[in-house]
C-alpha cells in the first residue's frame, strides 16, 4: 500500500462491537504482514502479524485475515474498547527483501 | 524483550542548524536499522536503512548528505539531520529489527525547526 494523502479514513464504532479494518497491499509477492497501532505521538506497537502461507491468525481480541488472490489484508478486533482508539496500518515485506512498506492508515474513534 | 530507545522524544532547532537523534535497541542487537519520517496524518516512509558497519541506503528521493546515519554497533544507530530547515519538521522513527520477523519501533522524535 502506498501512503496517501491528508485525509486518514475512519472508523468509528461503538465500544463493544467488532471493529473490522481493511488495507489492500501492493506488492503479490510479499511474504509477511503486520499489523500496527500507532497512538498520537508514539511510535507504532506490534500488534498482530501473518505470513504469506497462512490466511488467518488469531490473537487476543484480534484476527488478520489475509486473501491473496485479491492481495487484501484485513483486522477484526473484537469487543473493541476505548483503549482500541488509534491509527491502524499494515505493513506488507516484499519476498525479494528486508523492508517494510506501509498502508495508509485508518483511524480508529470508538464511542462510549 | 525487544526494548528500544529513541532520543530526544522531542526537539526544537533553529534554522541551519543540526540534530541528532539516537536510537538503542537496549535488551537485542539489531544488525539492521531502519529510519522513516511520518509527516502529520500521513502514513509512515522509509528514508533509509543501515546495516552496522555499512553505509545506509537511502530511498529515492532522500538526500544522504542531509540525513546522515551512523550504525556503528549493534544497539547504537543515530540520525543527523543537518542544516534543518522547516520543511524538515516531522516525525521520525527508528526500527531496529530483531531477527527475520521483528520488526520494532522506537516511539519517535518530534522535529520542529523553526
Amino acid at each position: 500500500g502506498e501512503s496517501v494523502g491528508l485525509h486518514l479514513p475512519t472508523l468509528s464504532v461503538q465500544e463493544g462491537d467488532n471493529s473490522i479494518i481493511n488495507c489492500a497491499y501492493s506488492n503479490s509477492a510479499s511474504d509477511y504482514f503486520i499489523w500496527y497501532k500507532q497512538e498520537s505521538g508514539k511510535g507504532p506497537q506490534f500488534i498482530i502479524d501473518i505470513r504469506s502461507n497462512m490466511d488467518k491468525r488469531q490473537g487476543q481480541r484480534v484476527t488478520v485475515l489475509l486473501n491473496k488472490t485479491v492481495k487484501h489484508l484485513s483486522l477484526q478486533i473484537a469487543a473493541t474498547q476505548p483503549g482500541d482508539s488509534a491509527v491502524y496500518f499494515c505493513a506488507e515485506r516484499w519476498a525479494a527483501g528486508n523492508k517494510l512498506t506501509f498502508g495508509g492508515g485508518t483511524r480508529v474513534l470508538v464511542k462510549p | 524483550g525487544a526494548v528500544v530507545s529513541q532520543h530526544p522524544s522531542w526537539v526544537i532547532c533553529k534554522s541551519g542548524t543540526s540534530v541528532k537523534i539516537e536510537c538503542r535497541s537496549l535488551d537485542f542487537q539489531a544488525t539492521t536499522m531502519f529510519w522513516y519520517r511520518q509527516f502529520p496524518k500521513q502514513s509512515l516512509m522509509l528514508m533509509a536503512t543501515s546495516n552496522e558497519g555499512s553505509k545506509a541506503t537511502y530511498e529515492q528521493g532522500v538526500e544522504k548528505d542531509k540525513f546522515l546515519i551512523n550504525h556503528a554497533s549493534l544497539t547504537l544507530s543515530t540520525l543527523t539531520v543537518t542544516s534543518a530547515h522547516p520543511e524538515d519538521s516531522s516525525f521520525y522513527i527508528c526500527s531496529p529489527q530483531q531477527g527475520a520477523y521483528g520488526y520494532t519501533f522506537g516511539s519517535g522524535t518530534r522535529l520542529t525547526v523553526v
